[in-house]
């Protein structure tokens, strides 16, 4: 069955911090797509990033950055120079290849507390 | 471009009320459209989905409904509310196509409190 873990349920970072946020996951198929969603105080979730299974080149945007590790069957985002604006709760999510729908799987998030 | 809507924002219902939650698409057609619930300090937990009208498949088993009268509005019901009913109810759109593998979009989300 498909899992994803987040093992950090909060994070505090003071701003200009880096930090770096786990995710794992768990999946039976060779295709798969795995996602970050951020969501503010304001309640939306915020799509960040989607990548499938074949393609592990890591991914900067900006400050934002994510490494992709099958062997390790993790997922994992950095924030580099972080700001206040980043303060919010980080999902991790997977989805496999399906006919006609997709599901995700969300792992129960992490929030993280950017102080000035 | 496509923008997805959710009312009420907020809502306060006494328990054994019914309960009425609309999510509406806009600028695009055939979308799977899903209903999902956030518990306080807890994940997302996948409530109903819809690959089109009439069409709604429910994930578990529970004291809510789902219908979808119109292409693009998904509608969240409940005869009778119960007090674990509370929390965040978010609506999601995946465009038509490669629904299966591309992204879902999230709407604003309903907070629902029941007394």
């Amino acid at each position: 069955a498909q899992k994803v873990t987040q093992a950090q349920t909060e994070i505090s970072v003071v701003e200009k911090e880096d930090v770096t946020l786990d995710c794992v996951y768990e999946t039976r198929d060779t295709t798969y797509y795995l996602f970050w969603y951020k969501q503010p105080p304001s309640g939306e979730l915020v799509f960040l990033i989607r990548r499938n299974s074949f393609d592990e080149q890591n991914e900067i945007s900006g400050r934002y950055s994510w490494n992709f590790q099958k062997s390790t069957s993790s997922f994992n985002f950095t924030i580099t120079a972080s700001q206040v604006v980043d303060s919010a709760v980080y999902f991790c999510a997977l989805s496999e290849e399906n006919t006609g729908f997709q599901k995700l799987v969300f792992g129960t998030g992490t929030r993280l507390l950017v102080s000035p | 471009s496509q923008t997805i809507h959710q009312w009420p924002a907020t809502l306060v219902q006494p328990v054994g009320s019914p309960l009425s939650l609309e999510c509406t698409v806009e600028g695009t057609s055939n979308p799977n459209l899903y209903w999902y619930r956030q518990a306080a300090g807890r994940g997302l937990q996948l409530l109903f989905y819809s690959v089109g009208i009439g069409q709604i498949s429910s994930e578990v088993p529970q004291n809510l409904s789902a219908s979808r009268p119109q292409d693009r509005q998904f509608i969240l019901s409940s005869k009778k509310l119960l007090l674990s009913d509370s929390g965040f109810y978010l609506c999601a759109w995946v465009p038509p196509g490669l629904a299966s593998i591309d992204t879902q979009y999230f709407g604003p989300g309903t907070r629902l409190t029941v007394l």
